[in-house]
């Protein structure tokens, strides 16, 4: 079954550190690209961050510039999401989510992890 | 960065009936969009790619139209199921400045 499972969600303070991990499945994951993408409690979807299939382009969004890293491990099938300096605004649910081989689209989305950032 | 702007941004309407959700965007993205449906607690699902195009295992009910800034996304009858909150997404700037629309809410009347 494809499949990307997120983890390390949590209650951080403002200022703190978190680091998340998405565990894929399923399909041949060295060979696509990956984003993160957040929703923040009853707001729309907003991109976060992408990272291409050797990890040698890698973007993000301005909101998180600076402050967060992407990065991957294509023998663990294993994306991650470091972020520091956190604020009360990256709290949202955080899902991975694969690029398709095939077209310009979001094919395989995780379940997603909540981050909540509050003292 | 690409704007992306949904209408409405929720509707209602009954099992049965036609409906149809625009995305228009700030400048043209030739067929660069997709669709997707979200219910909650879910994350989302992938409907429509290229404008158009139904992705597999879709039913045939949904359907996507448009080109360049203006596009719908149509429901021919809507069932049950389909009470969810819909998104588009452009693909133009890829990969780099993604932005998703704002969201349409179709509830049941």
């Amino acid at each position: 079954e494809v499949q990307l499972v997120e983890s390390g969600g949590g209650l951080v303070q403002p200022g703190g550190s978190l680091r998340l991990s998405c565990a894929a499945s399923g399909f041949t994951f060295s060979s696509y690209s990956m984003n993160w993408v957040r929703q923040a409690p009853g707001k729309g979807l907003e991109w976060v961050s992408y990272i291409s299939s050797s990890s040698s382009t890698i973007y993000y969004a301005d909101s998180v510039k600076g402050r967060f890293t992407i990065s991957r491990d294509n023998a663990k099938n294993s994306l991650y999401l470091q972020m520091n300096s956190l604020r009360a605004e990256d709290t949202a649910v955080y899902y991975c989510a694969s690029l398709s081989i095939h077209h310009d689209a979001f094919d395989i989305w995780g379940q997603g992890t909540m981050v909540t950032v509050s003292s | 960065a690409i704007q992306l702007t949904q209408s409405p941004s929720s509707l209602s309407a009954s099992v049965g009936d036609r409906v149809t959700i625009t995305c228009r965007a700030s400048q043209g993205i030739s067929s660069a969009l997709a669709w997707y449906q979200q219910k909650p607690g879910k994350a989302p699902k992938l409907l429509i790619y290229d404008a158009s195009s139904l992705e597999s295992g879709v039913p045939s009910r949904f359907s996507g139209s448009g080109s360049g800034t203006d596009f719908t996304l149509t429901i021919s009858s809507l069932q049950p199921e389909d009470f969810a909150t819909y998104y588009c997404q452009q693909f133009n700037s890829y990969p780099h400045r993604l932005t998703f629309g704002g969201g349409t809410k179709v509830e049941i009347k």
